[in-house]
């Protein structure tokens, strides 16, 4: 697949297990965080985000954790499906500036 | 229907040659950007339109040349293409160009393969 050969991060999990992706941002004043999921072959998916007031939030499966006093974003994925697997990545805005992307993570699910 | 596409899928062209990439979105989005994504999976903004309005413009040589005909197009031209274009190039847009918790829509991708 596309992720061979490349040095990201992977993270293998079984199959209904709960996944963490984290992930270090660089920019104090960054007020709006996103986590995109980008399947083979397609563009990123937007899948959740969080404002800098807030701390944690929660969608379907998803939820996101920021800590801003060390600069860290997770995503946690609960009971991970085969077709979570994709490389996942965050991104930081200052203000509605642009969007600047993390490295992205590899998300392997073993059935 | 497509929120936002863009074509070609597959570009394989000689160095040298001139391409554009096509981008249209159907979401009465206001604003619109190009992202360049290397073999390393990274994604880096290139340009961004508001309105037809250049607002964003990163360090990218002048060979790439954004053009926006109206709100809803944005495309690529590249001049003298080098190896090191190839990539694959993102469209993304947006409903407004500063507002906090925007969600940006991105197309399926342009692979751009030099040789």
């Amino acid at each position: 697949g596309e992720s061979v050969g490349l040095h990201l991060p992977t993270l293998s999990v079984q199959e209904g297990d709960n996944s963490i992706i984290n992930c270090a941002y660089s920019n104090s004043a960054s007020d709006y965080f996103i986590w995109y999921k980008q399947e083979s072959g397609k563009g990123p998916q937007f899948i959740i985000d969080i404002r800098s007031n807030m701390d944690k939030r929660q969608g379907q499966r998803v939820t996101v954790l920021l800590n801003k006093t060390v600069k860290h974003l997770s995503l946690q994925i609960a009971a991970t499906q085969p077709g979570d697997s994709a490389v996942y990545f965050c991104a930081e805005s200052e203000y509605g500036n642009k969007l600047v992307f993390g490295a992205g993570t590899i998300l392997r699910v073993k059935s | 229907d497509t929120a936002v596409s863009q074509t070609p899928k597959y570009l394989v062209t000689q160095m040298g040659n001139d391409k554009s990439i096509k981008c249209e979105q159907n979401l009465g989005h206001d604003t619109m950007y190009w992202y360049k994504q290397d073999s390393k999976k990274f994604l880096k903004i290139m340009f961004s339109y508001n309105n037809k309005e250049l607002i964003i413009n990163e360090t990218v040589p002048n060979r790439f040349s954004p053009k926006s005909p109206d709100k809803a197009h944005l495309n690529l031209h590249i001049n003298s293409l080098e190896l090191g274009d190839s990539a694959v190039y993102f469209c993304a847009s947006t409903q407004t160009a500063a507002a906090l918790g925007e969600t940006q829509y991105f197309g399926p991708g342009t692979r751009l393969l030099v040789l």
